[in-house]
Order: structure tokens, then C-alpha cells, then sequence
């Protein structure tokens, strides 16, 4: 089975800092890649995604990320954090419509 | 365009009391899946659907029935509910071209 891992369960930065959310994959088959992100008590809402096309990606609010297959990682970087994106995000590796492998989600918190 | 719906929101049950978590998408989608969430654990696969008849199990599909009978719903049955089975559920849609898409989620509770 795929794995996915997340470094740091709980990420802190401060208001205007650099955001960096680190997601390591395993898997020998190019993947897909996703990042979600879930406000406090919603459902996941998707950030972004790869796909084999790019490998720096762009997200909504700010966010992107850039696919390293010799390192096998995917790390979400925004340059400048705001109070909104305080929230949990979670490394996604996917099947496109079959079955996703989550990684434990990195909980981050926006000082003022 | 609803996209995916789940009911309830909210539920709390006794140890072995049974009931039935609805979801449905009017994306007309042929991937369905069920998810649960807890702490410190990301979201774990219970049981997937890649079509209308065709259903498979996860990583934890212990507990839990599925059946897809028509393309929109995907119901999740629990059989006699136990305390391990509180988490908050989540159900997706998704097509062989597209990411997944979540419903907002069913947070049950077992006593």
C-alpha cells in the first residue's frame, strides 16, 4: 500500500511568515498528489493538485507546491501566512477516482 | 448542483443500536467512497464504490455495510454500533478524471 507522510503534526508561524508544510510520498508509480485543507468543523476542501504536468504547482489562496520525485516529496509552501489559514491540511496520494491514501494531517497555527 | 450531501449531520447512538448514514451526489459520478476521521489519524478508507453494483472494502471496513444501488447514493450502515465506531464520517465523490469531492461530513457519537 501507499504511504504517505506528513512531518510535524503541528506547525505555529507568525502572521506574515513563510508557511512550509512538508508531505513525503513512497511509491515507485508516478503519483497524483493533492493537497486539502479543512477549516475547524467543515468538510475538506481541495488546495490543490498534481498531476504529472507542472511540477510547481498552484493553488488557491496563495499556496503551491512542488513535486520532487527524486526526493519523493510535495511540500505546501504560501510566503506569506495570514490568521485565515490557520486550519489542517492534509498530503493526499491518489488514484484519480479510486482510492486515496491520506497522510495524518499537520494542524497549523497563525500567531498575530 | 448540491454536489455531495450527507444526513445527518449529527447523531448519537447506544452501544449496539444500528442506523444508516446517507450520502448522495448529483455529479454523476462513478467513484463513491466512505471516510472516517480521528485524531492524530488523517482519513482512513471504509468501503469504496467504483459503479452502481460494485462496491469494495478499505483500510477499516470492519463494522460497517455498503451498497450502491443507483449511481446518486451510497449509504453506510452500521450493523450494532460501538464506541470505537465515534468519528466523524465523511463521505466523496470523484471521477476517473477529477479529484474527490467531500460532503460536509456526519459527526457521530456512540455511548
Amino acid at each position: 500500500a501507499q504511504s504517505v507522510t506528513q512531518l510535524g503534526s503541528h506547525v505555529s508561524v507568525s502572521e506574515g511568515a513563510l508557511v512550509l508544510l512538508r508531505c513525503n510520498y513512497s511509491s515507485s508509480v508516478p503519483p497524483y498528489l493533492f493537497w486539502y485543507v479543512q477549516y475547524p468543523n467543515q468538510g475538506l476542501q481541495l488546495l490543490l493538485k498534481y498531476t504529472s504536468a507542472a511540477t510547481l504547482v498552484k493553488g488557491i489562496n496563495g499556496f503551491e507546491a512542488e513535486f520532487k520525485k527524486s526526493e519523493t516529496s510535495f511540500h505546501l509552501t504560501k510566503p506569506s501566512a495570514h490568521m485565515s489559514d490557520a486550519a489542517e491540511y492534509f498530503c493526499v496520494w491518489g488514484d484519480f477516482g479510486n482510492q486515496f491514501y491520506f497522510g495524518t494531517g499537520t494542524s497549523l497555527t497563525v500567531i498575530p | 448542483n448540491a454536489g455531495v450531501t450527507q444526513t445527518p449531520k449529527f447523531q448519537v447512538l447506544k452501544t449496539g443500536q444500528s442506523m444508516t448514514l446517507q450520502c448522495a451526489q448529483d455529479m454523476n459520478h462513478e467513484y463513491m467512497s466512505w471516510y472516517r476521521q480521528d485524531p492524530g489519524m488523517g482519513l482512513r478508507l471504509i468501503h469504496y464504490s467504483v459503479g452502481a453494483g460494485i462496491t469494495d472494502q478499505g483500510e477499516v471496513p470492519n463494522g460497517y455495510n455498503v451498497s450502491r444501488s443507483t449511481t446518486e447514493d451510497f449509504p453506510l450502515r452500521l450493523l450494532s454500533a460501538a464506541p470505537s465506531q465515534t468519528s466523524v464520517y465523511f463521505c466523496a465523490s470523484a471521477t476517473r478524471a477529477t479529484e474527490q469531492y467531500f460532503g460536509p461530513g456526519t459527526r457521530l457519537t456512540v455511548t
